[in-house]
């Protein structure tokens, strides 16, 4: 079964790095993801898809803060120099044939 | 610019039915998949439903399917969810999203809408 995992919760300093996990299910290790912004009260934000191999592609005006790398299952988005508006949910997306599946989030919190 | 507006939400009863809406602007609406996903209230993105290019292929998820449908109007740049048989757990804010690669179904979303709230209560 097709399943991501991400942790509820992650915090980090205003101008400080943080490094988020999405974690694919057993034996779909080379699935490539999506990562997805959410900011308060918004809908979600395309940020970047993340190949198995580490290459990504950004959204259009994604600033270059944002980068993704791969691991293993383990797909990762890091976030450099922190801004308050970067405090959000983020949530890890894939796909399989006639399926897609969201990962249950993670909450950032800019202290 | 690309852009999503979806419309039709709104309250309905249990059991009711609903048509939600997303007009698709600034790109070629035909040579991309579409689909709808939910948001329950303080809860995570769930995927419900996607539909081809052409409309000749929809896939669904189990908590919608028989109850609801996905279409689209290529004609009108437009995409549909009828929802039928509507239950409390359907109470969601609704997004359409477009799929990033064109001739593909399967693939990441690149653009979402604002979303449309639905609320089935008594």
């Amino acid at each position: 079964q097709l399943v991501l995992t991400q942790s509820p919760s992650a915090s980090a300093s205003l101008g400080a790095s943080v490094k988020l996990t999405c974690t694919l299910s057993s034996g779909h290790s080379s699935y490539a993801i999506a990562w997805h912004q959410q900011q308060p009260e918004k809908g979600p934000r395309y940020l970047m898809k993340l190949n198995s191999d580490g290459s990504h592609s950004k959204g259009d005006g994604i600033p270059d803060r944002f980068s993704g790398s791969s691991s293993g299952a383990e797909r990762y988005l890091t976030i450099s120099s922190l801004q308050s508006e970067d405090e959000a949910d983020y949530y890890c997306q894939t796909w399989g044939t006639g399926l897609w599946v969201f990962g249950g989030g993670t909450k950032l919190t800019v202290l | 610019e690309v852009q999503l507006l979806e419309s039709g939400g709104g309250l309905v009863q249990p059991g009711g039915s609903l048509r939600l809406s997303c007009a698709a602007s600034g790109f070629t609406f035909s040579s991309y998949a579409m689909s709808w996903v939910r948001q329950a209230p303080g809860k995570g993105l769930e995927w419900v439903s996607a539909i081809s290019g052409s409309g000749g292929s929809t896939y669904y998820a189990d908590s919608v399917k028989g109850r609801f449908t996905i279409s689209r109007d290529n004609s009108k740049n437009t995409l549909y969810l009828q929802m039928n048989s509507l239950r409390a757990e359907d109470t969601a804010v609704y997004y359409c999203a477009k799929v990033g690669e064109p001739s593909t179904v399967t693939n990441a979303f690149d653009i979402w809408g604002q979303g449309t709230m639905v609320t089935v209560s008594s």
